[in-house]
């Protein structure tokens, strides 16, 4: 694989019921981001991790938990999914924190929750 | 609060120069990120200005004023495959990224 891969890549989901989105790189960046783009809104930030054991939260981080065990992998849970958490999210990575770092963006996990 | 403001939807003719307007306001700034999304697919990145003035690459040119909060992005020279949502995104002083809702250009022939 080559840069960033996200499982899966799209998925309608019952409410109340527990999913986890996958994603995965390969380039060895240290920080990894989860956002949600929603139409007629700007990519909001979920939660973040700088490098391997450390996560952050974002703007909107409530209803979802991260984890960081390694440093290519960076699954985002939705623990009892709902309707409002219908979005497509993106998963993406950089080198590190520096601002001229770019972010690279994986293709998305269409997912809807009814 | 923070926020970003561009326009929802532009649209150019193939061929032409196009410029796509960006205001932000941001608690502290470290810099302006331009990134094109074509429908369906991930934003891919074009361009970082952290500076005043114009950075040109190719076809497209980001400008900056953080005086005035202000950036655009110029293409030039459209071609059909430019049609796409260009997302302006300002980093803040927690070096996150707070970003517009992106506009829509549409190209015609």
């Amino acid at each position: 694989i080559a840069g960033i891969t996200q499982a899966p890549t799209s998925q309608i989901l019952a409410a109340g019921r527990r999913m986890t989105l996958r994603c995965t790189q390969d380039m060895r960046h240290n920080a990894m981001y989860w956002y949600r783009q929603d139409l007629g809104l700007g990519l909001r930030l979920i939660h973040y991790s700088n490098t391997a054991g450390t996560t952050g939260k974002g703007e909107v981080p409530d209803g979802y938990s991260v984890s960081r065990a390694n440093t290519d992998d960076f699954p985002l849970t939705l623990a009892s999914a709902v309707p409002s958490q219908t979005s497509v999210y993106f998963c993406a990575s950089s080198t590190g924190l520096a601002p001229s770092d770019t972010q690279y963006f994986g293709p998305g996990t269409r997912l809807t929750v009814l | 609060g923070q926020n970003i403001d561009q326009p929802t939807e532009m649209t150019a003719t193939e061929g032409a120069i196009v410029q796509i307007n960006c205001t932000y306001q941001t608690s502290g700034f470290n810099g302006l990120f331009w990134y094109q999304q074509h429908a369906g697919e991930a934003p891919t990145f074009l361009s970082y200005n952290v500076l005043d003035g114009l950075e040109e690459k190719g076809r497209f040119s980001s400008f900056l004023s953080r005086s005035k909060g202000y950036s655009y992005l110029l293409l030039k020279e459209l071609q059909m495959k430019d049609s796409a949502s260009y997302l302006c995104a300002a980093m803040d002083s927690n070096y996150q990224l707070i970003w517009g809702a992106g506009t829509k250009l549409i190209i015609k022939p």
